[in-house]
């Protein structure tokens, strides 16, 4: 009840090409999706987020994609960059809930090649 | 830029060695969460506090951790004894409760490794 699928567990993209992520949870009382990027050696930071009442998000190259009936969600990392290689988080939690926490997905080790 | 702060940054020691990590949440945050990250179970939550009281602890060894946040300023987490298997990098993060989002701060964390 409380998992958060994610996929793939790794991918190659090019340098201007479309980083795409899939997220799939199953708890249909999250309320709120963060997506954490993560570079070697440093913590987690929060990139972006959405409510289930939007169903897209658009932070610069880096979008959001939110399917409710279908409980899935998505970034998207346009005109991907070098830069931009790094492990990415997909995360899920209800806000409402007293001590709300995170559930994290399993992460995607994304590689830009110049 | 205030920041969350974690030492040691490295640890090595001996199975059956206490380890002690420490971390020091931004000020004003009022939770506090640790987090285990292998490679094999990816993020994993050990722990949380909110404005110091611990909430959940159900994800953590209770027969060799415990998470304690004696003050405002810091929070600890301890491994006694520590076995190989603990070997991994652990985060504090830190955040507000908030209805409309949810904002965790992770500081750098520290890699121990036990042999």
């Amino acid at each position: 009840q409380q998992q958060v699928k994610q996929s793939p567990q790794s991918l190659i993209v090019q340098k201007g090409g479309i980083s795409i992520i899939n997220c799939a949870y199953e708890n249909t009382a999250f309320d709120y999706f963060p997506w954490y990027q993560q570079f070697p050696g440093k913590g987690p930071a929060l990139l972006i987020a959405i409510r289930p009442d939007v169903s897209e998000k658009k932070e610069g190259r880096f979008t959001i994609s939110f399917n409710k009936s279908a409980k899935q969600f998505s970034l998207h990392i346009m005109d991907s960059q070098p830069g931009d290689s790094a492990t990415y988080f997909c995360a899920a939690t209800l806000l409402k809930a007293a001590g709300n926490k995170l559930t994290f997905g399993g992460g995607t080790r994304v590689l830009v090649k110049p | 830029d205030a920041r969350v702060t974690q030492t040691p940054r490295h640890k090595v020691t001996e199975m059956g060695q206490e380890v002690t990590m420490r971390c020091q949440p931004i000020l004003g945050h009022n939770t506090v969460f640790w987090y285990r990250q292998t490679m094999m179970q990816g993020l994993e939550l050990l722990a949380y506090f909110r404005n110091r009281a611990p909430l959940d602890d159900s994800g953590m060894p209770k027969d060799r951790f415990s998470a304690e946040m004696p003050d405002a300023t810091l929070a600890t987490l301890k491994i006694q004894p520590s076995e190989p298997r603990d070997s991994a990098v652990y985060f504090c993060a830190s955040g507000w409760d908030r209805l409309e989002r949810l904002e965790q701060y992770f500081g750098p964390g520290t890699r121990l490794t036990v042999t």
